[in-house]
């Protein structure tokens, strides 16, 4: 089945600095790849998902890049804020959704 | 719309104890999905279910059932509580399992302790 590596499992970043969260995937034939946020005790939402047709996608200050060749896939948020300030999961899917582990994002005033 | 919802918010168990968390979607999903979520250990997938009547396991099924008898409501079922099933526990439904309208809905997540 799918494997989801994620890095780092921790970032601190100043605010306005850019964060970046990457992630590998084992099955090459997942074709959808989601990103998540999760704030403290809150369900994780949608942030942004990119498919595998697609090499780049970007909504304001985020943006993921996909490279299927090598199986890996980044989550970019430029300009940080505070509110930025959460867990973070990638996800790979070719039936059923596989997560990473989470990445916290800490984002100092 | 509802969305995905949960019950219970809390639950409390003894050893030994077996107990049903609900989740229904009114969303018209096919694709639904049991978590459990530990710290730093992410979301981890129990079982799944591509459509009524077909259910499937994840990474972490044993201790627990599931069954689809309905599009609407996928139950999780715990047999015989442990300590280690201590945990958060979310469902989630899409449209389809892959291709196109896949976004995954969490519902608000079933907080267990098993004692």
């Amino acid at each position: 089945g799918e494997n989801v590596e994620q890095h780092p499992s921790t970032l601190s970043v100043q605010e306005g600095d850019s964060a970046v969260i990457k992630c590998t995937y084992s099955d090459s034939a997942s074709n959808y790849f989601p990103w998540y946020k999760q704030e403290l005790g809150k369900r994780p939402q949608l942030i942004i998902d990119i498919r595998s047709n697609v090499g780049e996608k970007k909504d304001q200050r985020i943006a993921v890049t996909l490279n299927k060749t090598a199986k890996h896939f980044s989550l970019h948020i430029t300009e940080t804020q505070p509110e930025d300030s959460a867990v973070y999961f990638c996800a790979a899917s070719n039936t059923p959704l596989v997560f990473g582990k989470g990445t916290r994002l800490s984002v100092i005033a | 719309n509802a969305g995905v919802t949960q019950t219970p918010k809390f639950q409390v168990l003894k050893t030994g104890q077996s107990m049903t968390l609900q989740c229904a979607q009114d969303m018209n999903h096919e694709y639904m999905s049991w978590y459990r979520q530990d710290p730093g250990m992410g979301l981890r997938l129990i079982h799944y279910s591509v459509g009524a009547g077909i259910t499937d396991q994840g990474e972490v099924p044993n201790g627990y059932n599931v069954s689809r008898s309905t599009t609407e409501d996928f139950p999780l079922r715990l047999l015989s509580a442990a300590p280690s099933q201590t945990s958060v526990y979310f469902c989630a439904s899409s449209y389809w399992a892959s291709g196109d309208e896949n976004e995954q809905y969490f519902g608000p997540g079933t907080r267990l302790t098993v004692t």
